[in-house]
């Protein structure tokens, strides 16, 4: 069954501990990976999309990378800012047709 | 000047009433969503229309029907309303279907 499983479901951080968060996904003909912030009442709002494995991505404290079972979203030295929730979605099948989001990691960086 | 916007933002009705969700984008994407997330923050893909062509519709009751009467526009109409149907509903669209969505802001539904 195709599924995707985001961990850990909650991350308490102190500012400046760096950490990463996992996305394990098992779906037939990945097409693309994407990660997704979701701050509190608001939609999600795209960081980054992955579509190979060994591919990675970076954006200020983020970075993103892929292999053929899971992804990984490294924050570094992270900020009371990168407080938010933090999603993974896959996207698969022949036309890419089917979506399937991870539950998410809610993130709280502490000052 | 929002890209996806969605109308209304709060929704309270009572059972067994019909409501709609207006979504409208000014981005010109081809692609248009519908999504539902539930209490625990889980995100679901109901329905995604391509040019105005249906392309997924996953198990949802038959009460919720999308309409897209333009590339711009997807609309969720949703009959018979019930309990389980409260959840927050996001519109989105992309251009092309393997790409970045873009979100509305959501629209609350509760039901009495």
């Amino acid at each position: 069954e195709d599924q995707v499983t985001q961990s850990p479901e909650a991350l308490r951080l102190q500012e400046g501990e760096s950490s990463s968060l996992n996305c394990s996904y098992t779906v037939s003909g990945l097409r693309g990976l994407f990660w997704y912030r979701q701050d509190p009442g608001k939609g999600p709002e795209f960081l980054f999309t992955l579509y190979s494995a060994g591919e990675e991505k970076e954006k200020e404290r983020l970075k993103a990378t892929l292999t053929k079972k899971e992804s990984f979203l490294h924050i570094t030295a992270p900020k009371p800012e990168d407080s938010a929730t933090y999603l993974c979605a896959v996207q698969a099948g022949n036309t890419g047709n089917q979506f399937y989001f991870g539950t998410g990691t809610s993130l709280t960086v502490i000052p | 000047d929002t890209a996806v916007s969605q109308t209304p933002k709060y929704l309270v009705t009572q059972m067994g009433n019909d409501k709609s969700i207006k979504c409208e984008q000014n981005l010109g994407h081809d692609t248009m969503y519908w999504y539902k997330q539930d209490s625990k923050k889980f995100l679901k893909i109901m329905f995604s229309y391509n040019n105005k062509e249906l392309i997924i519709n996953e198990t949802v009751p038959n009460r919720f029907s999308p309409k897209s009467p333009d590339k711009a526009h997807l609309n969720l109409h949703i009959n018979s309303l019930e309990l389980g149907d409260s959840a927050v509903y996001f519109c989105a669209s992309s251009q092309g279907i393997v790409n970045i969505q873009y979100f509305g802001a959501g629209t609350r539904l509760s039901v009495l």
